[in-house]
C-alpha cells in the first residue's frame, strides 16, 4: 500500500477509443502529478496540480487531458491516442513542494 | 536546461560487490536531491534524499549518497550489494520548484 492508488493497472485501447486513468491519494498532500515512463527514457513530467490548480503542462499533446476535481483525486482522460503513447503512466503526490514524491504503482497503457 | 545524467545504464554485479552509481545534474542554484528505487513489479519508492546539512546521507537498506556541490554530483553507494538489490535506480533533482526531474535510470542486476 503506497498511499497513492491508480486504476486501472492495465489498459489496452484502440486509437479511436476514449478512456480515463484515475489516481487517488490518501496522504493529505496538496500536489499531484502525472509522469510518463517509457523504456530507456527519463521519467517525463506531464502535469502538475497544486491545490487543484494546474501549475505545469509540460508541452503535452491535447489528446491527454487532465482533471483534478479536488486535492485527493486526479484523472487523465485519453482520446485518439497513438501507438507511441504506450507507456507506464505514474501518478504521484507531494506535500510542501520540496520535490519528495510518493508514487502509485502505475497504469500500463497499450495503444493498438 | 535543467537536466539529470546517470552514467551507468546497466550494471551487473555479484553479491558482496561494492556499488557506486553516478548522478550529475545541471547547475541551477539550490537543489534538493533524491534517489528512488523501483523493484521489479513494484512502485517507485524513495531510497534517500538530501536537502541540506551533512552532504553524506544515509538511506534505507544500507545505501548512502554523497552530495559534492563542486562537481554537481550525487552518487549512490553501497559497500556490499545483495541479490535483493536488483532493481532500477533513479536519480532526481528538485530545483526549488514543485517539479522533480529524473535521470534515465540505472538497471542493477545482482547475481548470487
Amino acid at each position: 500500500e503506497t498511499g497513492v492508488t491508480q486504476t486501472p493497472r492495465h489498459l489496452v485501447m484502440g486509437m479511436t477509443n476514449k478512456k480515463s486513468l484515475k489516481c487517488e491519494q490518501h496522504l493529505g498532500h496538496n500536489a499531484m502529478y502525472w509522469y510518463k515512463q517509457s523504456a530507456k527514457k527519463p521519467l517525463e513530467l506531464m502535469f502538475v496540480y497544486n491545490f487543484k490548480e494546474q501549475t505545469e503542462n509540460n508541452s503535452v499533446p491535447s489528446r491527454f487531458s487532465p482533471e483534478c476535481p479536488n486535492s485527493s483525486h486526479l484523472f487523465l482522460h485519453l482520446h485518439t491516442l497513438q501507438p507511441e503513447d504506450s507507456a507506464l503512466y505514474l501518478c504521484a503526490s507531494s506535500q510542501g513542494g520540496n520535490g519528495e514524491l510518493f508514487f502509485g504503482e502505475g497504469s500500463r497503457l497499450t495503444v493498438l | 536546461a535543467q537536466s539529470v545524467s546517470q552514467h551507468n545504464h546497466h550494471v551487473i554485479l555479484s553479491e558482496a560487490a561494492s556499488l557506486e552509481l553516478g548522478c550529475n545534474y545541471s547547475y541551477g542554484g539550490t537543489v534538493n536531491l533524491f534517489w528512488y528505487v523501483q523493484y521489479p513489479g513494484q512502485h517507485l519508492q524513495l531510497l534517500l534524499k538530501y536537502f541540506s546539512g551533512d552532504p553524506l546521507v544515509k538511506g534505507i537498506k544500507g545505501f548512502e549518497a554523497e552530495f559534492i556541490k563542486s562537481k554537481f554530483s550525487f552518487n549512490l553507494r553501497k559497500p556490499s550489494v545483495q541479490w535483493s538489490d536488483t532493481a532500477e535506480y533513479f536519480c532526481a533533482v528538485n530545483y526549488n520548484t514543485d517539479k522533480l526531474i529524473f535521470g534515465t535510470g540505472t538497471r542493477l542486476q545482482v547475481f548470487p
